[in-house]
C-alpha cells in the first residue's frame, strides 16, 4: 500500500476547473489509484479510479503520467457543492484494504 | 451503485456501557468489510477488517477487547464498542467492496459517550 500525499486544503470558485494532485512515489506495480469524496458526517464516496493515462467519468477526470508517481484529479466547474474533502488512495486490487491519507480540504467560493 | 448501510446513524451512551454498530451490504454479499474510526477534521483511520467465518484482522494499536468485531453472515458485520469511554466518542463508518473490487461506504454512525 503506497503512501500518498496531497495538499493540505485549497481554495476555489464556482464555475472553475480544480486540479488535485497526489504523489505516491511508491506505488507498486499493482497498485491502482483511487479518489473519495467526503462530506461532514457522510462516508466517503467513489469518485473515479485509474491505472495509467487518463481516465474520465460524468463528474471528474483523473490523470496518470507514465511512471504512475503521482496523479491528477480534475473537477471541471466546480459548484459550492463541491465543497468537500478528497482523498487519493494507491490499492492493490486483491487486497481491498484502503488506507487514508490526509485529504485535501476543498472550499469553494460563490 | 451498491449501498451499504448503518444502524443506528447516531448513538449517545454512558461511560462503561457497550455499544454495538451495524453494518450492511444491502444489494451484495461481502465476504470482507473494514471498519474505520474518523475524529473530527481528520482522515478515516482503518480499525480492522472484518471476516465472514472467521475472525477479524485488527490494525496495530487497535485494542480487540475493546472493540468487538462479528461478521455474522455474508451481509452483517457488526462493532461492538464495550465499556466505551469519553474517549472512544467518533465517527465509525464501515466499508465493503462489492465483486468489481470497489469499495462502498456506509454512511457513518457517531458515537458520543457521556
Amino acid at each position: 500500500l503506497a503512501k500518498t500525499t496531497q495538499p493540505i486544503s485549497m481554495d476555489s470558485y464556482e464555475g472553475q476547473e480544480v486540479n488535485i494532485t497526489c504523489s505516491h512515489n511508491n506505488i507498486a506495480t499493482n497498485d491502482y489509484i483511487t479518489w473519495y469524496q467526503q462530506f461532514p458526517s457522510q462516508g466517503p464516496r467513489f469518485i473515479i479510479q485509474g491505472y495509467k493515462t487518463k481516465v474520465t467519468n460524468e463528474v471528474a477526470s483523473l490523470f496518470i503520467p507514465a511512471d504512475r508517481k503521482s496523479s491528477t484529479l480534475s473537477l471541471p466547474r466546480v459548484s459550492l457543492s463541491d465543497t468537500a474533502v478528497y482523498y487519493c488512495l494507491a490499492w492493490m486490487d486483491s487486497s481491498y484494504k484502503l488506507i487514508f491519507g490526509s485529504g485535501t480540504r476543498l472550499l469553494v467560493r460563490p | 451503485g451498491a449501498v451499504v448501510s448503518q444502524h443506528p446513524s447516531r448513538v449517545i451512551c454512558k461511560s462503561g456501557t457497550s455499544v454495538k454498530i451495524e453494518c450492511r451490504s444491502l444489494d451484495f454479499q461481502a465476504t470482507t468489510m473494514f471498519w474505520y474510526r474518523q475524529f473530527p477534521k481528520k482522515s478515516l483511520m482503518l480499525m480492522a477488517t472484518s471476516n465472514e467465518g472467521s475472525k477479524a484482522t485488527y490494525e496495530q494499536g487497535v485494542e480487540k477487547d475493546k472493540f468487538l468485531i462479528n461478521h455474522a453472515s455474508l451481509t452483517l458485520s457488526t462493532l461492538t464498542v464495550t465499556s466505551a469511554h469519553p474517549e472512544d466518542s467518533s465517527f465509525y463508518i464501515c466499508s465493503a467492496p462489492d465483486s468489481n473490487n470497489e469499495q462502498f461506504f456506509g454512511p457513518g454512525t457517531r458515537l458520543t459517550v457521556l
